[in-house]
């Protein structure tokens, strides 16, 4: 990830809606990537992982799109859901220096 | 599920204080590593542990150390804690092997204020 400056991204979605978050990446020679999640007063909590050899992965509800060549990575979530308000960061490790590198995240609000 | 335990949830405390932030976890992982999180900046590493007795330093070690004496404990260490110290702690953990995608996973942190 990278830092986008002083104040988050936000993105507002009505709910039942999908929601696109968006990531970029400064280092092209990361091997793993992964979506957190935290709500507030919480800890980040796992999502969603993806490899550098896939270009796509799908969870429950959620999809991880990886393209290489931009260096971008995009968390969708279908549906959204009242429980999804909160902020969405994600991180890219290098297994050659293997430190995670983390965004700094978008607060993500449903609209009822 | 991983269960990533951070002692205090809020702590207050006086510069100049050794400040310790104990972490627990009980999923038998190797790894541990301690982050702080601060509006803008993100996560950045403080220090990390591949094994018992053993540390390394992540970005911003300055003004910490840690300790890691069992397996399912690592400390963070302030050793006389500064103003500039004030911000949410977290503990993470994740599994062997290193070069392989293996998600690290978190406590709920610890926020310190220094006064």
């Amino acid at each position: 990830g990278e830092s986008v400056g002083l104040h988050l991204p936000t993105l507002s979605v009505q709910e039942g809606d999908n929601s696109i978050i968006n990531c970029a990446y400064s280092n092209s020679a990361s091997d793993y990537f992964i979506w957190y999640k935290q709500e507030s007063g919480k800890g980040p909590q796992f999502i969603i992982d993806i490899r550098s050899n896939m270009d796509k992965r799908q969870g429950q509800r959620v999809t991880v799109l990886l393209n290489k060549t931009v260096k971008h990575l995009s968390l969708q979530i279908a549906a959204t859901q009242p429980g999804d308000s909160a902020v969405y960061f994600c991180a890219d490790i290098n297994f050659g220096n293997e430190k995670l590198t983390f965004g700094t995240g978008t607060r993500l609000t449903i609209i009822p | 599920d991983v269960k990533v335990t951070q002692s205090s949830r809020y702590l207050v405390k006086r510069t100049g204080e050794k400040v310790f932030l104990e972490c627990v976890q009980d999923m038998d992982h190797e790894n541990m590593f301690w982050y702080r999180q601060d509006p803008g900046l993100g996560l950045r590493l403080i220090y990390f542990s591949y094994d018992v007795k053993m540390k390394e330093k992540g970005d911003i070690p300055e003004g910490y150390s840690v300790s890691r004496e069992k397996k399912e404990r690592f400390s963070l260490i302030l050793e006389s804690a500064s103003t500039n110290q004030t911000s949410m702690y977290l503990c993470a953990s994740s599994r062997q092997p290193r070069t392989s995608n293996q998600p690290q996973h978190f406590g709920d942190g610890t926020r310190l204020s220094i006064l």
